[in-house]
């Protein structure tokens, strides 16, 4: 039983475009969720941040957006850069992201940005 | 210098043996982890250190046993190693909450 689900298994996108991943979760606990970036043979790196009393999130190129009542969020990247390239992983919490790194993550995206 | 360092990066062994994997970080961080990502690509929680003390042990068979001597190292080791135990093991360490967890690059077990 998979909370949380990236159904989207891959996404290319030019260069200078909007790259929208997206993920859906299932357990109304969580209440905080995070995305990480990994490149191949490293481990992942954690990108942004969102707690559930917010809706939207930006950090640069990046910003996380969370529709609590769809369970539904999105990480938008703009302009996607082809250093973007890589896998996308969105993970969740339940405790007010203090709940000791017990993330539940999704499978994951593979993000390709095309020059 | 890497701020958290697994070894071995590859590990190829028969089925029935006991191997371990060994974790170090640098980062100071008192909470370390064990994640496991499957065939399927998911990673999930095996194991919680904080201060060398067990906080999260996610019903993961007792062949497996994590060992944390200090609070900058915790080793992962796997008593009679079946094929399902091929995966890829992450570490990861924390600081404070917040769930910001910073990953080992990960070591692929591959049980034949």
């Amino acid at each position: 039983d998979q909370q949380v689900k990236q159904n989207s298994p891959s996404l290319s996108v030019q260069e200078g475009r909007i790259s929208i991943l997206n993920c859906d979760y299932t357990n109304s606990m969580f209440d905080y969720f995070l995305w990480y970036k990994k490149y191949p043979a490293e481990g992942p790196t954690f990108l942004i941040s969102i707690s559930s009393i917010k809706d939207k999130n930006e950090d640069g190129r990046f910003t996380v957006f969370l529709n609590k009542s769809a369970k539904h969020l999105s990480l938008h990247i703009v302009p996607s850069q082809p250093g973007d390239s890589a896998v996308y992983f969105c993970a969740a919490s339940a405790g007010g992201g203090t709940s000791y790194g017990k993330l539940t993550f999704g499978q994951g995206t593979i993000l390709t940005v095309h020059p | 210098d890497t701020a958290v360092s697994q070894t071995p990066k590859y590990l190829v062994t028969q089925m029935g043996n006991d191997k371990s994997i060994k974790c170090e970080q640098n980062l100071g961080h008192d909470t370390m982890y064990w994640y496991k990502q499957d065939s399927k690509k998911f990673l999930k929680i095996m194991f919680s250190y904080n201060n060398k003390e067990l906080i999260i042990n996610e019903t993961v068979p007792n062949r497996f046993s994590p060992k944390s001597p200090d609070k900058a190292h915790l080793n992962l080791h796997i008593n009679s190693l079946e094929l399902g135990d091929s995966a890829v093991y992450f570490c990861a360490s924390e600081d404070g909450g917040a769930n910001v967890l910073t990953f080992g690059a990960g070591s692929r077990l591959t049980v034949l």
